[in-house]
């Protein structure tokens, strides 16, 4: 089955610097990738998504990227702010409506 | 802004009763999920169902743990009995590809 592996497991950065999380997964078959982010206390939300078809997605300050060939994906955030500071998730998903496979989360803190 | 409801949003019961959780999905979302997250295991999914039959409950302790969706605008997760190691917050998320998640249920079990 699907296995996804999520690094660093805690990330310190300076508001204004840009912050990178990564991830690997194991199944090739795998074609849609999305970040969540969990405030202390809230619920995960979506904040971006790619498919396997694509290798670059850009919302505003974040951005996706997905390498099929080395099976990896990581999210970037630039210009950080406080408000960022939030645990991220990634997550690999093979076929569309199938399970959902978290990696195991980064804990993001920008100081200010 | 269509949202996940979930409720209660806290239980506190004691070791040996029944919990009951409930889960409005998304109007017109066909797949349900529940997930369990603590501190230790991050977000474990339990049970997940598409067009209301479950398709996978691997992740759910079976002997104690049961999910059902009786009809397409209610998902239940019940515990029976419940014990301290499941205190937790479980979340209910619909959608497909992207989850949509649902505020949690925070659960204690004394």
């Amino acid at each position: 089955g699907e296995n996804v592996e999520q690094h660093p497991s805690t990330l310190s950065v300076q508001e204004g610097d840009s912050a990178v999380i990564k991830c690997t997964y194991s199944d090739s078959a795998s074609n849609y990738f999305p970040w969540y982010k969990q405030e202390l206390g809230k619920r995960p939300q979506l904040i971006i998504d790619i498919r396997s078809n694509v290798g670059e997605k850009k919302d505003q300050r974040i951005a996706v990227t997905l390498n099929k060939t080395a099976k990896h994906f990581s999210l970037h955030i630039t210009e950080t702010q406080p408000e960022d500071s939030a645990v991220y998730f990634c997550a690999g998903a093979w076929e569309y409506g199938n399970k959902l496979v978290f990696g195991a989360g980064t804990i993001l803190r920008v100081k200010s | 802004d269509a949202r996940v409801t979930q409720t209660p949003r806290h239980k506190v019961t004691e070791m040996g009763q029944e919990v009951t959780m409930r889960c409005q999905p998304i109007l017109g979302h066909n797949t349900v999920f529940w997930y369990r997250q603590t501190m230790m295991q991050g977000l474990e999914l339990l049970a997940y169902f598409r067009n209301r039959a479950p398709l996978d409950d691997s992740g759910m302790p079976k002997d104690r743990f049961s999910a059902e969706m009786p009809d397409a605008t209610l998902a239940t997760l019940k515990i029976q009995p419940s014990e301290p190691r499941d205190s937790a917050v479980y979340f209910c998320a619909s959608g497909e590809p992207g989850q949509f998640f649902g505020p949690g249920t925070r659960l204690t079990v004394l």
